[in-house]
């Protein structure tokens, strides 16, 4: 089965610096990778997802980077606000529907001192 | 975006009896939706994958038996923990995708269980 590998798991950086997570994954069989913002007590959000067809994609402050020959992809937040301050988890499973669920990383505490 | 509802949103229960989850899918319809669990400070572990109009697949080492699930609709899916201990506390989270051919998943506000 697949396996999701995230680093850091803890992550400290100034208001207004960039953060950068990044995750391994080891199915070489998946292809669509989501990134979750998830606050204390709440249910995990969709914040920006990749296919393995391209290598980058980019929402305003948020950017998903992609090496499928390395299986290893990144999220870049910029600018960082303290309401980024939350749990970031990766995943990954194979594309072509809604039938499998997701392997999730182990979650990434991003912490934005003002 | 699409919005994935779950009730209770906490319980509290003794030790060895049985509390149902529910989930649903408040504007599009899921034929499918999973089922996870979360202990404090993990990640989110898959239980088992709900059907509509099928039976519930789970993942290696979860117990069917103990988590009981239903797809009684193309909007909900329940989760009953039967005879729970307090090892079975946990957030348990859903979510749904759009449907066939969509890789988004969208995510319930979760259900804390107590088991005391």
């Amino acid at each position: 089965g697949e396996n999701v590998e995230q680093h850091p798991s803890t992550l400290s950086v100034q208001e207004g610096d960039s953060a950068v997570i990044k995750c391994t994954y080891s199915d070489s069989a998946s292809n669509y990778f989501p990134w979750y913002k998830q606050e204390l007590g709440k249910g995990p959000q969709l914040i920006i997802d990749i296919r393995s067809n391209v290598g980058e994609k980019k929402d305003q402050r948020i950017a998903v980077t992609l090496n499928k020959t390395a299986k290893h992809f990144s999220l870049h937040i910029t600018e960082t606000q303290p309401e980024d301050s939350a749990v970031y988890f990766c995943a990954a499973k194979e594309s072509g529907g809604g039938a499998d669920g997701l392997t999730f990383g182990k979650g990434t505490h991003l912490i934005i001192q003002p | 975006g699409a919005v994935v509802s779950q009730h209770p949103s906490r319980v509290i229960c003794k030790s060895g009896t049985s509390v149902k989850i529910e989930c649903r899918s408040l504007d599009f319809q899921a034929t499918t939706m999973f089922w996870y669990r979360q202990f404090p400070k993990q990640s989110l572990m898959l239980m088992a994958t709900s059907n509509e109009g099928s039976k519930a697949t789970y993942e290696q080492g979860v117990e069917k038996d103990k988590f009981l699930i239903n797809h009684a609709s193309l909007t909900l899916s329940t989760l009953t923990v039967t005879s729970a201990h307090p090892e079975d506390s946990s957030f348990y989270i859903c979510s749904a995708p759009l449907g066939q051919g969509y890789n988004e998943q969208f995510f319930g506000p979760g259900t804390r269980l107590t088991v005391l």
